[in-house]
């Protein structure tokens, strides 16, 4: 199983932006995923955001704010998770998730803990 | 509105088999196009994807627990089930189950609960 790297903390001011990315292994191609990402509040389950394939591939979860938004640095081979205008409600963990083509089930990166001061 | 909530004992001791059950409400599991997942979060940890099962019975295991794990489905009650057996204190986590579009988004979690394993 592929491993998802993300880092384990960020942090922004409330009004600022949030940009958090999940780094794939250099053997997969970000380029060929759709990234999943999710938000965690503490005692809460995670919520499905959004997924990032391209601009012309993408999809937001129900009820989320166009504030957050996806992208990919595929210089870096990675998916981003954008967070626009920040609150302090967003101030939770975020994970990604990929379906790989070469195992069944998903893969969860190792998440973000975002702290918005 | 689909709701998932999960039910099972929330102390399980060493060898033993862990058995919970998820009970989907709004959306029927044999109307097929979803998969019906578990995933764990031991405390203070990241998600870790157990398996899911599609309304057929066909599974899917995550390849670390495959040994231990059985995913079962019921849908005259519109349930389905986790048993994982030969537990140790490191199958303490809590324990969710979720609806996922097939090949896409987990769209919708339960609650979880928190299984400990302790004698």
């Amino acid at each position: 199983q592929p491993v998802l790297t993300q880092p384990p903390s960020s942090s922004a001011s409330p009004g600022e932006s949030a940009r958090l990315t999940c780094t794939l292994p250099s053997d997969i191609n970000v380029g060929t995923y759709n990234i999943y990402w999710y938000q965690q509040k503490p005692g809460s389950p995670p919520r499905y955001l959004l997924y990032y394939y391209s601009d012309s591939n993408k999809g937001q979860g129900s009820g989320v704010p166009s504030r957050f938004s996806g992208s990919k640095d595929a210089s870096a081979n990675a998916g981003i998770l954008l967070i626009s205008g920040l609150q302090s409600e967003d101030e939770a963990d975020y994970y990604c998730m990929i379906w790989p083509s070469n195992a069944p089930g998903v893969v969860f990166g190792g998440g973000t803990k975002l702290t918005v001061l | 509105q689909v709701q998932l909530q999960e039910s099972g004992p929330g102390l399980v001791k060493p060898s033993q088999t862990l058995s919970l059950t998820c009970t989907v409400s709004g959306s029927s599991i044999s109307s097929g196009g979803y998969y019906w997942s578990w995933i764990r979060q031991h405390p203070g940890k990241g998600l870790e994807w157990i398996g899911y099962i599609y309304y057929s019975g066909s599974t899917y295991y995550s390849p670390s627990l495959k040994s231990r794990i059985t995913i079962s489905v019921d849908t005259s009650k519109n349930q389905f089930s986790l048993k994982l057996s030969s537990v140790t204190a490191a199958d303490t986590a809590v324990y969710y189950c979720a609806r996922v579009l097939t090949s896409s988004s987990l769209d919708y979690w339960g609650q979880g609960t928190l299984v400990t394993v302790s004698s």
